[in-house]
């Protein structure tokens, strides 16, 4: 079946590390996004790719890294820098950059020890 | 000013009834609107899109759209139970570059047998 697949389901990050979250689409997708869902909030933007090689900062990109070095995978990086990283953690694709709709995967919650 | 407004609710509908739901864009030069729905813990599942003036159906659902109001609205006819859900208003707004969405915060909707 096609889909975004999202992994962890959870995870935990001790102090001072970082954590990578995984995040793969087999829609043949050309943009690929990163959000971050606090509760009573709506999305916020972390990054987004709308082509391989290429990423652009979202909303609140500050304490997180991506990479795009192929089409299918775009992982996030949540480093020490982030001092709140508690959150649900969304990741999402479109076919192209001009207008179509996004389709999220099942999402990673990410908790402090 | 909240580039896109919903009222968080609850908002409580017997079954059988019509919910309505409403979200409202500052950015005028919006062109692209959906509606998301999400269960509680779980990702945000695309259920409708609607890109021009009017109404747009689509089985219960029917989405409607004034660019000169900045409101986009959703019916849900025949509300059922498994309707009980936050329902996320998203625009894609023109100014930036690539897809990006702007969320609301969601209206949660409460079916009441």
């Amino acid at each position: 079946d096609g889909g975004i697949t999202q992994s962890p389901k959870y995870l935990f990050r001790k102090e001072g590390q970082n954590v990578t979250l995984s995040c793969e689409q087999n829609l043949n997708h050309d943009a690929m996004y990163w959000y971050r869902q606090d509760p009573g909030q709506g999305l916020r933007l972390i990054y987004y790719s709308q082509i391989v090689n290429d990423f652009q900062k979202g909303d609140i990109a500050e304490g997180y890294s991506v990479s795009r070095e192929k089409k299918e995978s775009f992982p996030l990086t949540v480093t020490s820098a982030q001092k709140n990283p508690t959150a649900f953690y969304l990741c999402a694709s479109s076919i192209d950059d001009k207008g179509q709709p996004q389709h999220f995967g099942d999402g990673t919650r990410l908790s402090i020890l | 000013q909240k580039e896109v407004e919903q009222n968080s609710g609850p908002l409580s509908v017997p079954e059988g009834a019509i919910a309505s739901l409403n979200c409202t864009y500052s950015d005028r030069g919006s062109q692209s609107f959906f509606w998301y729905r999400q269960y509680s813990g779980k990702s945000p599942e695309l259920i409708m899109s609607i890109y021009s003036n009017g109404d747009k159906e689509d089985g219960r659902f029917t989405a409607q759209l004034n660019k000169a109001s900045q409101y986009v609205s959703l019916l849900i006819r025949d509300s059922q139970p498994s309707d009980s859900a936050t329902y996320l208003c998203a625009v894609k707004s023109v100014t930036g570059g690539g897809n990006k969405l702007t969320f609301g915060t969601g209206t949660q909707l409460k079916v009441e047998l």
